[in-house]
């Protein structure tokens, strides 16, 4: 299966909203609603911050949210921060308990 | 504190083999699917492999089945990944991943540091 298709890059300046897309195909984003979102600084570990597209895990701040149409995720992130500017990958089980990421959107806080 | 430590990488020559291991703590492992995520320096994470809770149910991506196996001792509180065959190409930071459910689903909450497999003669 082909990675879930991302923008390679993302920018917005601090207070602004900015929208990353993830799109998929009718075998993954548009079949399930599990569809997660992650964020990743240099060289740390990735970070949930978004599952079954809309949920946030505790602590993780209401300017992250999620969303779906059809085959294409979004996650969108208002009242930009510098801390915000991290890389973010959003996945999709697949079915089969098998799970596809996207290739990774670079956000750029301005 | 919660934390996945994993452990077993280091460098390997193509066609060799490695074992991973992922130890778990500070929370109860037996109820979660465990998986494991591999990540190239400077590129994308890729999905490796994922277990279910007991066990039974394990799956793989097509660029490791037949070669890698993962596996889990719910008694010890570990995660294994017996990885065969290496090629260039599994080279990557390993992380060991807990997912929400328990089966894979993609919800990975808690990830270990990572363990680096370098694959090269």
């Amino acid at each position: 299966q082909s990675a879930l298709t991302q923008p390679p890059s993302a920018s917005g300046s601090p207070g602004q909203s900015v929208t990353i897309s993830c799109t998929g195909t009718s075998s993954d984003v548009g079949n399930y609603n599990f569809v997660s979102w992650y964020q990743q600084h240099p060289g740390k570990a990735p970070k949930l911050m978004i599952f079954e597209v809309t949920e946030r895990p505790s602590g993780v701040p209401d300017r992250f949210s999620g969303s779906k149409s059809g085959n294409t995720a979004s996650l969108t992130v208002s009242g930009l921060q510098a801390e915000d500017e991290a890389h973010y990958y959003c996945s999709s089980y697949a079915g089969s308990t098998s799970v596809i990421f996207g290739g990774g959107t670079k956000l750029t806080v301005l | 504190e919660v934390q996945l430590l994993e452990s077993g990488g280091g460098l390997v020559q193509p066609g060799g083999s490695l074992r991973l291991s992922c130890a778990a703590s500070g929370f109860t492992f037996s109820p979660f699917a465990m998986n494991w995520v591999r990540q190239v320096p400077g590129k994308g994470l890729e999905w490796v492999s994922g277990i279910s809770v007991s066990g039974a149910s394990t799956n793989y991506a097509d660029s490791v089945k037949g070669r890698f196996t993962i596996s889990r001792d719910n008694s010890k509180n570990t995660l294994s990944l017996q990885m065969s065959s290496l090629r260039a190409e599994d080279t990557a930071v390993y992380y060991c991943a807990r997912d929400s459910y328990s089966t894979t689903r993609g919800a990975f909450d808690i990830w270990g540091q990572g363990t680096m497999v370098t694959v090269s003669s």
